[in-house]
């Protein structure tokens, strides 16, 4: 069956500019998570959605940084006024219920001029 | 402190031959869960191997095992009988009891040579 997919693969964004990262987890699965990957560190949470509503949004580093799942299943992250410190690769996960392991997407590489 | 610690950052090993991937981690909850995965140069995180901390018997999964050491709070990789693909990024994950999200090491760089 189909793992998660994300779009875009790539995204450069100049800086101030708004980008949303979009997320297409595996079907039935009722758990999203997003995390950021910065170059050689391991990934860092930003939101979990169960269903619909944002379970756990501790993650976000600041106002900026907001994210949506208006029918339980497609997720968008969104970024308002982008910083170069944004740049980082964008991964979305997804579980069949908070207590199973991640299945994890290929990402999104945003790229902040 | 860091919740989870992999004081490798590259490990170099032959074809065929095994391999451990060191991890440490640290937290107060009784009930908590440890992951390995894999991230090729590809990017995507493939998952490998689970351990629950209840759990009696060292996870296995085909080539790959955990050796949990519970009281040293250590969850470390095995490999066996490595293989060219093998050679990738692999991160230590953990799951606290309360939490939802996965707390994530640095990473070790597995370079497996002919």
């Amino acid at each position: 069956g189909a793992g998660v997919s994300q779009t875009p693969s790539n995204k450069v964004t100049e800086k101030g500019k708004y980008v949303e990262l979009r997320c297409d987890p595996i079907s039935g699965h009722t758990a999203l998570y997003w995390y950021r990957q910065s170059l050689g560190q391991g990934p860092e949470f930003l939101i979990y959605f169960q269903g619909t509503g944002a379970a756990d949004d501790s993650g976000l580093p600041n106002d900026r940084f907001f994210a949506v799942r208006p029918e339980g299943s497609v997720s968008t992250l969104k970024i308002q006024r982008t910083e170069r410190g944004d740049s980082a690769v964008y991964l979305c996960a997804s579980s069949p219920s908070q207590d199973n392991e991640q299945f994890f997407g290929p990402g999104t590489r945003l790229t902040v001029l | 402190a860091q919740k989870i610690t992999q004081t490798q950052p590259g490990m170099f090993v032959q074809e065929k031959e095994a391999v451990t991937l060191d991890c440490t981690y640290d937290t107060s909850d009784p009930s908590y869960g440890l992951f390995w995965y894999k991230q090729p140069s590809s990017g995507e995180m493939i998952f490998l191997i689970y351990q629950g901390s209840y759990d009696q018997q060292n996870a296995t999964e085909g080539r790959y095992s955990l050796n949990f050491q519970k009281a040293r709070k250590s969850a470390n990789l095995v490999i066996s009988a490595s293989q060219l693909g093998d050679s990738a990024m692999y991160f230590c994950a953990m799951r606290e009891q309360a939490g939802t999200a996965l707390i994530f090491g640095k990473g070790t760089t597995l370079s497996v040579s002919s």
